[in-house]
């Protein structure tokens, strides 16, 4: 089983539509997540942190549910300018304060 | 302007060769990481350094080296023992090693082998 798993999609939605994401993590040592951005062939961008009580940021809302081990992203009224993928990401504590990746959910927003 | 570069932008390579991916940040960032990202899969960590004079193997350091010689400068080289070199490469930094940083990257740098 893989450490972060995504549905790679594609998402195809139509403008305006709202679309969720989930993302699931296998170790319950987790300490942070966070959902990055990253457009074709560039490098991935912070979108939001994922905080315990969830968070939002104008159109964009994540949540987490430790019971459950699973992170969401759900962007309403969805623009052609959030077409990208979305990677999910965890952070263990500890010494090597590591990263894992989820593999990217690839959003397409159609006019 | 602080950021971080990653030079050069593509890179061919024939199959026997070293090549040196350059990584520089002016951030004053304590810890620096090396990726490789491949289709269909996330990101996946090579080497990282939290301190000068200090680095760390991830979880696919064969076939890759780096040093720290500087706190500005992370260069990864690609040996000829790295079996499928052909990826692209992200360099990111975080203020500290800290489980709170957020990690920045860099435009990354696009190996390809001939």
């Amino acid at each position: 089983r893989k450490e972060v798993e995504q549905d790679p999609g594609p998402f195809n939605v139509p403008e305006g539509a709202t679309v969720a994401f989930n993302c699931t993590y296998s170790n319950s040592a987790s300490q942070s997540f966070f959902w990055y951005r990253q457009d074709c062939r560039k490098e991935p961008k912070l979108l939001m942190s994922v905080y315990s009580s969830g968070n939002e940021d104008g159109r964009f809302t994540a949540q987490l549910n430790r019971a459950s081990q699973y992170i969401s992203l759900l962007i309403r009224d969805s623009k052609l300018s959030d077409s990208a993928t979305y990677l999910c990401v965890v952070k263990y504590g500890g010494a090597t304060n590591k990263l894992i990746f989820g593999t990217g959910t690839l959003l397409a927003v159609q006019p | 302007d602080g950021g971080i570069t990653q030079s050069p932008k593509y890179l061919f390579r024939k199959e026997g060769q070293n090549v040196t991916l350059s990584c520089e940040q002016n951030l004053n960032h304590d810890a620096m990481y090396w990726y490789r990202q491949d289709p269909g899969q996330g990101l996946r960590l090579i080497y990282y350094s939290q301190i000068v004079n200090d680095f760390q193997k991830g979880d696919i350091a064969e076939g890759y080296s780096v040093s720290r010689e500087k706190k500005e400068s992370f260069p990864l080289t690609v040996t000829s023992a790295q079996k499928n070199p052909t990826a692209f490469y992200l360099c990111a930094t975080t203020p500290t090693g800290g489980y709170t940083d957020t990690q920045y990257f860099g435009p990354g740098t696009r190996l390809t082998v001939l």
